[in-house]
């Protein structure tokens, strides 16, 4: 079965922290995702990422960074959070080939006091 | 400008009622769409998807929709909505050639009365 697992559900974190969040697939999957996930503005994509190494910036880049050392694991990384990071974190994969389904996994809630 | 409406931001029903979710899209070239849901704290399961061919698509937990080319559209249906039918959905199109480039709605979430 299908698998997208983000480690951390519920993160509190203080204002200026690095904060890690990470995802592992077991379905040896290409790409990789990162979204976020806001009350009236639906799914944004951060970053994501098509091979190990290669990383490209979504729509919101800006705050965050990104890790993929190896193919199945996808970190995000909020090198100094803010309050308005707080959010709820998606992380996702799919095949390479054109119009795959991506898989999410079961989301990241990110508190930022 | 690629872009994904979802006009009903809260719809709330009857159990056993039937149900339409409307999807609008602006896109410039073939589109792929979507209709994933999720349910209160989860990730999001998919649901359907259309690619080509038949535009009536079937999905799981009986759900259907219809792909309208002529009005930018791509609905979910379901004849009888159950309980355990509440959830947010969300509508996506991106391009037929790769997945990374998807554009999400932002969501209608679904109440269901007894």
């Amino acid at each position: 079965d299908v698998k997208v697992t983000q480690s951390s559900r519920y993160l509190v974190k203080r204002t200026g922290e690095k904060v890690f969040l990470e995802c592992v697939q077991d379905m040896d999957h290409e790409n990789m995702f990162w979204y976020r996930q806001d009350p009236g503005l639906g799914l944004r994509l951060i970053y994501f990422s098509y091979d190990v190494k290669m990383k490209e910036k979504g729509d919101i880049p800006e705050g965050y960074s990104v890790s993929r050392e190896k193919k199945e694991r996808f970190s995000l990384i909020l090198e100094s959070a803010s309050t308005n990071q707080t959010s709820m974190y998606l992380c996702a994969s799919s095949l390479e080939t054109s119009g795959n389904t991506i898989y999410f996994g079961e989301g990241s809630w990110l508190t930022v006091v | 400008a690629q872009s994904v409406t979802q006009p009903d931001i809260h719809i709330t029903v009857s159990e056993g009622a039937s149900l339409e979710l409307r999807c609008n899209y602006s896109y410039g070239a073939t589109p792929y769409l979507f209709w994933y849901v999720q349910s209160p704290g989860q990730g999001l399961q998919l649901l359907l998807k259309y690619f080509s061919g038949d535009t009536l698509v079937q999905g799981i937990k009986g759900f259907e929709a219809e792909f309208k080319r002529s009005q930018s559209s791509f609905n979910l249906r379901k004849p009888s909505v159950h309980w355990s039918d509440a959830a947010e959905y969300f509508c996506a199109v991106g391009p037929s050639y790769n997945t990374d480039k998807l554009i999400f709605g932002t969501g209608t979430r679904l109440q269901v009365f007894p």
